[in-house]
């Protein structure tokens, strides 16, 4: 399975600033994904990181609040703007690989006060 | 609508068994996933179903029934470092994964 790593691991941030998460895999991956996880809840899609387009959101999320961008096929960031306390979650990218199988970064703590 | 139960906890005795079940509602159907998710880590992935039937890995084994909307992961002889939230997830189409809230298990000595 590929080898995924995301930066930062965590951070503090004050509300109304922004943070951008990136996600590096160690090869080249079709399917990128970001999804946030709540404290003590699952995981929710945020949107498919697209290559050279635009990324697909799910309903609830918006491109203004979580910008994402997919320069190649290794990489991509996903920006948290204007941060409010609900933003505090825990920020996953995954890679899609056979059987529709997805593999997790480590996870980006992210704590807004 | 899309709907995943599982139970919220369980608790178990270290070498034991334990059988943590998931039902299932969503508007597709193309497999099965559980993920293992210890505290403060990323979930890593343990099995996919896409038949019917008891798939069998090592000391966990996975069964499903579509028919049913059912599936439940086996444990065996538990180890203490088992004790973390089991995700039970439905792919309903290409990689669009819906993640059911988890099961917290606690393993006892």
């Amino acid at each position: 399975s590929a080898v995924i790593s995301q930066k930062p691991s965590r951070d503090i941030c004050q509300r109304g600033t922004s943070l951008t998460i990136q996600c590096q895999v160690d090869s080249q991956v079709t399917m990128m994904f970001w999804y946030r996880q709540q404290p003590g809840q699952s995981l929710t899609l945020i949107a498919t990181a697209n290559q050279g387009s635009e990324a697909t959101y799910e309903s609830g999320f918006v491109i203004d609040k979580f910008p994402i961008s997919r320069p190649n096929l290794t990489f991509s960031t996903l920006t948290v703007s204007n941060m409010s306390p609900e933003d505090s979650s825990i920020y996953l990218c995954s890679v899609g690989q056979v059987q529709e199988t997805q593999y997790f970064g480590p996870g980006t703590r992210l704590l807004v006060l | 609508g899309q709907n995943i139960d599982q139970p919220t906890e369980m608790t178990a005795t270290e070498g034991a068994i334990v059988q943590i079940n998931c039902t299932y509602q969503t508007s597709g159907f193309n497999g099965l996933f559980w993920y293992q998710q210890h505290a403060g880590e990323a979930p890593t992935f343990l099995s996919y179903n896409v038949l019917d039937g008891l798939e069998e890995k090592g000391r966990f084994s996975s069964f499903l029934s579509r028919s049913k909307g059912y599936s439940y992961l086996l444990l065996k002889e538990l180890q203490m470092k088992d004790s973390a939230s089991y995700l039970c997830a439905v792919n309903t189409g290409g990689f669009k994964t819906i993640f059911g809230a988890g099961t917290r298990l606690f393993v006892k000595a």
